[in-house]
This record gives C-alpha cells, sequence and structure tokens, in this order.
C-alpha cells in the first residue's frame, strides 16, 4: 500500500458544527502533516506529527484540533469554523520527520466549505 | 531562511514542445529540492527529488531537472510537451534538519495547447 487515504473528498459544514478530517498511511511512515492549499496558492503547513507527537504547530488558530491516535491514522478536528477556512486540506506521510530528502506522500485531500 | 522563486505564473506550450518550468532557490545550506505536480482536485505527486547525488535527476512522467549550484536554479524540464501534463506544478526545498518542512514556490500553471 503506497497511499495515503482522506475522508471525506468534500465536506460542507456550518460555523457552529464540529465535523472531523481522516487521514490514514499504511506505509509505515513516522512523520504525518497537515496542509492548507487556497485556491490557486501553494500548500502552507499547519501541523507535523513525528513519532505520534505533535512536533511543529505553525500557529493555528485553535479552532483546528490534530489528532494523532496511532502511527497510522491523523484527524483534524474543527469547529467553530469561519468561511475563510474554506480550502482544500491535505495530509501527507514520510518515513520520517528527520528524513526530509525522501520527500512527501500526499493525499488526494478534502474539498471543505464553510457556510 | 530558505525559500524557492518560480519564475511564471503561467506557462503555455503546444503539444510535443519543450517544457522548462524555473525554479531558483536561496538556503544558506546545501538543500533538498523537489517539482511536485498537482491534477485538478487532486493532491500533490512527487515528480522527482535532488538529494545531493547526481545533478541530473530524471523523475516520472518523462520530466527531469538539473541542480545548477552557481545559479541556485532546479529548473525542470521535459523534452516533449502531452496533452495529460497540463496541471500546476510546484518546485519545493528543505534543509537537511529534523523538521521535515517542506518550503513551497508559489506555482506554476502548465497549459498544453493542441
Amino acid at each position: 500500500d503506497t497511499e495515503v487515504t482522506q475522508t471525506p473528498k468534500h465536506l460542507v459544514m456550518g460555523m457552529t458544527n464540529k465535523k472531523s478530517l481522516k487521514c490514514e498511511q499504511h506505509m509505515g511512515h513516522r512523520a504525518m502533516y497537515w496542509y492548507k492549499q487556497k485556491a490557486k496558492k501553494p500548500p502552507e503547513l499547519m501541523f507535523v506529527y513525528s513519532y505520534e507527537k505533535l512536533s511543529i504547530n505553525e500557529s493555528v488558530p485553535s479552532r483546528f484540533s490534530p489528532e494523532c491516535p496511532n502511527s497510522s491514522l491523523l484527524n483534524l478536528h474543527l469547529h467553530a469554523l469561519q468561511p475563510e477556512d474554506s480550502a482544500l486540506y491535505l495530509c501527507a506521510s514520510s518515513q520520517d520527520s528527520g528524513q526530509a530528502p525522501y520527500g512527501y506522500t500526499f493525499g488526494s485531500g478534502t474539498r471543505l466549505t464553510v457556510v | 531562511a530558505q525559500s524557492v522563486t518560480q519564475l511564471g505564473s503561467h506557462v503555455s506550450v503546444s503539444e510535443g514542445a519543450l517544457v522548462l518550468l524555473r525554479c531558483n532557490y536561496s538556503s544558506s545550506v546545501p538543500p533538498y529540492l523537489f517539482w511536485y505536480v498537482q491534477y485538478p482536485n487532486q493532491g500533490l505527486q512527487l515528480l522527482l527529488k535532488y538529494t545531493s547525488a547526481a545533478t541530473l535527476v530524471k523523475g516520472i512522467n518523462g520530466f527531469e531537472a538539473e541542480f545548477k549550484k552557481s545559479e541556485t536554479s532546479f529548473h525542470l524540464t521535459k523534452p516533449s510537451a502531452h496533452m495529460s501534463d497540463a496541471a500546476e506544478y510546484f518546485c519545493a526545498v528543505s534543509k537537511a534538519s529534523n523538521t521535515g518542512k517542506l518550503i513551497f514556490g508559489q506555482g506554476t500553471t502548465l497549459q498544453v495547447k493542441p
């Protein structure tokens, strides 16, 4: 299995809703990432998990809450989002955050719309 | 601080023509460099990477890139464009540290005309 699987592919949520994005990989990678991508822009790093511990939080608002229950699974919990949070949310994994040269494997993303 | 600059936000070529997408990097230490491709409504796919081995790197789908330290460049080329190459292309850099953080350029949209 050489894929990163993200669910759901599309999500529409109201500003008072609570929802979660899910990301799963079975490549034995020990680093996992959440990126946010607005239209026609490059991905922006949000969080990095290394060996199931949060190692980087790029000053992301607390309405985004990451969770790494085990080495294969990464969640992003969403609460009280704003319309400007609408974007493509990408999950990625790599063998190890210290092995940057190997690059990431990206999932196909979740297209989030906040209404 | 590291950064990448992609020259040209939009490149248009005819089918069968040479593809050249430009990327210049800024790094105080030897970098690791990557090219990713993103098709509409999809994630990013790694095309190729430079990790201080050979300076000419061959990737998937017939793409290659040459690392030129003197020019701080890592331009992406393909001898003959195909309609299926139309996509967004991102150059990215990371350094030999333990953060795993990738820094992306602004992207270049490649249009291929029949």
